[in-house]
């Protein structure tokens, strides 16, 4: 499984842009890489995956270089409610696996 | 996507006591999970919940301590069998398909 790096904590303002980078610089040539966001007292749930290059949701745009070392989420115009954790998971049918989840990181959205 | 529901949802326990946590979904699933996660932590696996067979456990967690129930694709139990205050955390179910669902939680807190 590839490790992975993430910022423990990041701090932002409504409605700017958050970009969260991590770092999996073994990811296997066949890992897809997710997110995902947990709110406090929630279970996680699935924000965006990408392969490669750039894959944008309704949610969040991932940027995926191309080396793959590295991903970047990207939220947009942050609110108060986009407030959570945040965890890139890097590997293969991450919807049928039991998923490794870093430590994450913490988004604090201040007004 | 599926809905899933955990009860309870929190609890206060007594040391050496056992408390059986429930897991229901909404549609038939092959893949279920297990997790906890500690106070400020991330999430950890426990074990898969296989249907018709006995749970795979990971590293560090033994059927004893956590005995899990898997009777039908919709329903799965995890059981916190003679409970120490390190037991105290948030249990997690999920399911998995094209991505994965986790529950909402059941916070157990043990005195």
């Amino acid at each position: 499984l590839a490790k992975t790096t993430q910022p423990i904590s990041m701090d932002s303002y409504e409605g700017q842009e958050v970009n969260i980078t991590c770092s999996h610089n073994n990811i296997a040539t066949n890992d897809y890489i997710t997110w995902y966001q947990q709110f406090p007292s929630q279970g996680p749930r699935f924000i965006i995956q990408g392969y490669k290059t750039k894959v944008t949701n309704e949610v969040a745009s991932l940027f995926i270089p191309a080396d793959r070392k590295s991903s970047t989420l990207s939220l947009p115009r942050v609110s108060l409610s986009d407030t959570a954790v945040y965890y890139c998971l890097p590997g293969r049918d991450t919807g049928r696996r039991a998923l490794t989840f870093g430590s994450g990181t913490r988004l604090q959205v201040q007004p | 996507s599926a809905v899933i529901s955990q009860k309870p949802s929190r609890d206060i326990c007594q040391r050496g006591t056992s408390l059986t946590i429930q897991c229901q979904v909404d549609s038939q699933v092959t893949m279920m999970f297990w997790y906890r996660q500690q106070p400020g932590q991330s999430l950890t696996l426990i074990a898969t919940a296989n249907q018709g067979s006995e749970a795979t456990y990971e590293s560090g967690f033994v059927i004893d301590k956590f005995p899990i129930s898997r009777p039908n694709l919709t329903f799965s139990t995890l059981t916190v069998s003679n409970m120490s205050p390190e037991d105290s955390s948030i249990y997690l179910c999920s399911v998995g398909d094209n991505e994965q669902f986790f529950g909402p939680g059941t916070r157990l807190t043990v005195l």
